[in-house]
C-alpha cells in the first residue's frame, strides 16, 4: 500500500526567514507528485507539480519554489517568508488517471 | 476565474437529515470527476468518482453527473455528526497526462445532533 508522509507536522516562523517543508511517497514507483496551499477553509491552490525526478512545473508561485531530489521526494521552500505564506500545505500523489491522494499537510503559520 | 464552482458555500443539516452539495464546470473538456471530504486539520480523501451520466450510489453517498449541463451533485442520505466537513468537487480531462485535478471552491457542510 502506499503512504504519504509529510513534514513537519506544524511550524511557526518569522517574517523573512526561510522554510523547507517536505512530502515522501512510500510504495509508488515514479508518482505525478503535487504541491497545494490552502488558507482556513478555503479551496485547493495548486502551487507546483512535478512527473519526474528533477522536473518541477510551476502553476502559481507565490514566491515559492520546488524540487524534486529524488523519485519518492517532493520539496517545497522559500529563502524569505511573508506573511501571506501562512496556511495549510499539502502535498499529493496521481497515478496517470486516477484520483488523488493527498497527505496529512503542515500547518503553517508565520508571524 | 475558478473553473469548478461549487454552492452552496456552507450547509447546515440535521443529524439523520439530507445534505445536497452542487459542482458545476465551465469547461466542457472535463470529463471525469470526483467528490472529496476533508476533515479539520487533515488532508482531502476521495469519497468517490462518478465518470457516467446518471447516478452512482455508495452507502448514504450518491453521486449524479450530468455532462451536457456539465452538473455534479452530490447528497449525503441520513447524515452523521462525522459527516461535517468540507467537500471538494474535482474534475479531470480525459488526457490530463501528469496535471493535477482542478478543485472545486468547496463546500462546508455542518451536522447538529
Amino acid at each position: 500500500a502506499q503512504t504519504i508522509h509529510q513534514w513537519p507536522v506544524a511550524e511557526i516562523k518569522a517574517v523573512g526567514s526561510p522554510l523547507s517543508l517536505g512530502c515522501t511517497i512510500k510504495g509508488k514507483s515514479s508518482p505525478n507528485l503535487y504541491w497545494y496551499w490552502q488558507a482556513t477553509g478555503g479551496t485547493l491552490q495548486q502551487l507546483f507539480y512535478s512527473i519526474t525526478v528533477g522536473q518541477v512545473e510551476s502553476v502559481v508561485q507565490l514566491n515559492l519554489s520546488a524540487s524534486r531530489p529524488k523519485d519518492d521526494q517532493f520539496i517545497l521552500s522559500t529563502e524569505k517568508l511573508l506573511l501571506s505564506h501562512s496556511g495549510f500545505y499539502l502535498c499529493a500523489w496521481r497515478d496517470w488517471v486516477y484520483e488523488q491522494y493527498f497527505g496529512p499537510g503542515t500547518r503553517l503559520t508565520v508571524l | 476565474q475558478q473553473k469548478v464552482q461549487q454552492s452552496p458555500e456552507s450547509l447546515s443539516v440535521p443529524e439523520g437529515g439530507m445534505a445536497s452539495l452542487n459542482c458545476t464546470s465551465s469547461d466542457r473538456n472535463f470529463q471525469y470527476f470526483w467528490w472529496y471530504r476533508q476533515h479539520s486539520g487533515e488532508g482531502p480523501k476521495a469519497l468517490m468518482s462518478i465518470f457516467s451520466d446518471g447516478d452512482k450510489k455508495e452507502g448514504r453517498f450518491t453521486a449524479h453527473l450530468n455532462k451536457a449541463s456539465l452538473h455534479v451533485s452530490l447528497h449525503i442520505r441520513d447524515s452523521q455528526p462525522s459527516d461535517s466537513a468540507l467537500y471538494f468537487c474535482a474534475a479531470s480531462e480525459h488526457n490530463q497526462g501528469g496535471r493535477a485535478l482542478i478543485f472545486g471552491t468547496g463546500t462546508t457542510v455542518s451536522v447538529s445532533p
